[in-house]
């Protein structure tokens, strides 16, 4: 069965430091993947989506970025943190023949 | 362009009473429709998923939802509200399988009372 880990699970970060948020996905291969922010467990923005590796789109212009260096890897960065980035963000994987997203547990991130 | 509305911020209803959470979407064709809950400090998990076919869907923990292709509607019903329910439900449009982004609504908390 496919499983998806999402790590740190929480973490706390001083405003101008970096930043990486892993996800790998187990049990599938090539899957679509996905990184949201959820603000205020409130409603989800996407942030990045990948359909392949070293393929990114972007959907939202800011300090963060992403990488998928191998097929089931998703990695979220960024450089220089600001107190906006604060909130909880969600790796998803979607099968291609189902089309529902599975998520991970999140990541709490809390910028000082 | 795709959207998906939710359009209470919050439902309360008598633990034992039916349920219902509302959800509207704009999309062009024919959609993919899903219901996800989350739970505090958990991922979303996947509830149930209108394809095609019967317009009543069946998903998990007796939840079930309705799709109205003349209304644009998939609401979210249960007969017999449990106050386990209590959680954060979205409801998520995909123009199909292989498109690429999932539109997701704002959300809906349930509170059941006992």
């Amino acid at each position: 069965s496919q499983t998806i880990h999402q790590w740190p699970a929480t973490l706390v970060q001083p405003v101008g430091s970096p930043l990486s948020l892993e996800c790998t996905v187990e049990g599938t291969s090539n899957p679509n993947l996905y990184w949201y922010r959820q603000a205020a467990g409130r409603g989800l923005q996407l942030l990045f989506y990948s359909v392949g590796i070293g393929q990114i789109s972007s959907e939202v212009p800011q300090n963060l970025s992403a990488s998928r260096p191998q097929d089931r890897q998703f990695i979220l960065s960024s450089k220089k943190l600001l107190l906006s980035d604060s909130g909880f963000y969600l790796c998803a994987w979607k099968g291609r023949v189902t089309g529902e997203l599975f998520f991970g547990e999140g990541s709490r991130l809390t910028v000082l | 362009a795709q959207s998906v509305a939710q359009p209470e911020d919050q439902v309360n209803v008598a633990e034992g009473n039916p349920l219902t959470v509302k959800c509207t979407y704009s999309v062009s064709g024919n959609p993919y429709l899903f219901w996800y809950v989350q739970y505090p400090n958990r991922g979303l998990q996947f509830l149930l998923k209108y394809i095609t076919g019967d317009n009543l869907v069946k998903g998990s923990y007796g939840f079930e939802a309705e799709f109205n292709k003349s209304q644009t509607s998939f609401h979210l019903k249960k007969p017999s509200a449990l106050v386990s329910d209590s959680a954060l439900y979205f409801c998520a449009v995909s123009p199909d399988s292989s498109a690429s982004k999932i539109i997701f609504g704002s959300g809906t908390r349930l509170s059941i009372r006992p």
